[in-house]
Formats: C-alpha cells, structure tokens, sequence
C-alpha cells in the first residue's frame, strides 16, 4: 500500500516555542491531507483539512493562528503548533488520500510533549 | 442526526475463531467505506476500501461486507490470532476530498 511519512516521530519542547510536524506522501500525489490530533485511549480528533496551494480548513474549536498549516506541493503538509504549551502534548497524525484508489493512508503519527 | 456506531466498545475472542466487527450509521450516504487497524501509540493502518456498490471485499483472512440498505459493515477476520489484537476503526467515505467520519474503534483481543 501507499506510504504516508511524518516527522518527526516524537518531540520535547519547552513551552513557549514552535515544534513544526511535516506529512509526506511517499509514492502517490495528495491535493488534500488531514490533520488530526488523539489523546490516550481517545478517538482520532480532526483538526484541519489542508488544501494543495490554499488555505487549510479548520475544525470548530481548532485556533488557526495556533496550529499553522502549509501545503505547499502535493507532497508535503507542515503543521506547525506555536508558542507550544503543556496542553498541545498529544498525538498528531496526517493521512492522505490517494486520488487514484481513493484509499486513504496514514502517517505514523508524531507524539508531542511540552514542558 | 447523523451517528456511525460500532457496537462494541471491546471484543474478546478465542485464537482461531471468526472475529466479527460491526459498523453501523445513520443518515449518511457514504461513497465508499474504510477499515483500519490502530496499534497503541501509532497511526492507523489502512486495510480495506468497499465502494457503495460493492456487497463484499476480501483480501486474505479479512472479509467486509456493506449493506447501504441496512446501513451497516461487517469486519470479519478469519482465523484469528494473538497478532490481530488492535483496535479497528471503521471510517464513512463521503467522496471528494471531505474527511473520513470515524467510528470509536472496537478493541478485539485475541486470546491464544
């Protein structure tokens, strides 16, 4: 199947910086990924759809000036959490849908902790 | 309202028998419908797409089934091992490029 890439897989920060997350679609093209956060033993939470070349689309309740998203080819998605603090520690994880088979994949996720 | 429920929160069954997931959901009408295996602490892992048209697909010990008249999907895994325990999560495919719809998840443990 489809690879879908994240990086990094885990990262610690302090609070008050910015951790940027980036989503690679492997072998296929993807216009659009998704973003989404899980804390534990939760359901995947949707964050924000992000849109080849425009402005992502954001969940009610998920602040855009926080979680910045650029989608800048059909390959990469960057989500960037800024002025982290304690309570953006979770799981983030994007998935692209491949336009061919319709398939939708996911990355590994990347587990963010902030100090 | 619009709901997909999957019936069971979790399912325990013995090494070798036929696991049985259900996937339920009201006023939607999905394209097609996704299944996925979610480990603790990774993404989740694609296993199979069934379009509306589609009664069945199949691919090695998976099996699912759709009905757009009862609203329902079945997930069986045949054969089942200790391996195979994860939880499952069924997904209604609007078509598109809108999000998945995602069910909770159902925690199958596998008992050798």
């Amino acid at each position: 199947g489809a690879v879908v890439s994240q990086h990094p897989s885990w990262v610690i920060c302090k609070s008050g910086t910015s951790v940027k997350i980036e989503c690679r679609s492997l072998d296929f093209q993807a216009t659009t990924m998704f973003w989404y956060r899980q804390f534990p033993k939760q359901s995947l939470m949707l964050m924000a759809t992000s849109n080849e070349g425009s402005k992502a689309t954001y969940e009610q309740g998920v602040e855009k000036d926080k979680f910045l998203i650029n989608h800048a080819s059909l390959t990469l998605s960057t989500l960037t959490v800024t002025s982290a603090h304690p309570e953006d520690s979770s799981f983030y994880i994007c998935s692209a849908r491949d336009g061919t088979s319709f398939e939708q994949f996911f990355g590994p996720g990347t587990r963010l902790t902030v100090l | 309202s619009q709901k997909i429920e999957q019936n069971s929160e979790a399912l325990n069954i013995q090494e070798g028998k036929t696991a049985t997931l259900t996937c339920n959901y009201t006023n939607y009408s999905p394209a097609y419908l996704q299944w996925y295996r979610q480990d603790p602490g990774r993404g989740p892992v694609f296993l199979l797409l069934i379009r509306e048209n589609e009664k069945e697909k199949r691919k090695e010990r998976l099996k699912v089934t759709f009905d757009t008249t009862l609203k329902q999907s079945l997930f069986h895994i045949t054969a089942s091992q200790p391996a195979d325990s994860a939880t499952y999560l069924c997904a209604l495919d609007l078509g598109g490029n809108t999000p998945l719809v995602f069910g909770k998840g159902t925690r199958l443990s596998v008992i050798a």
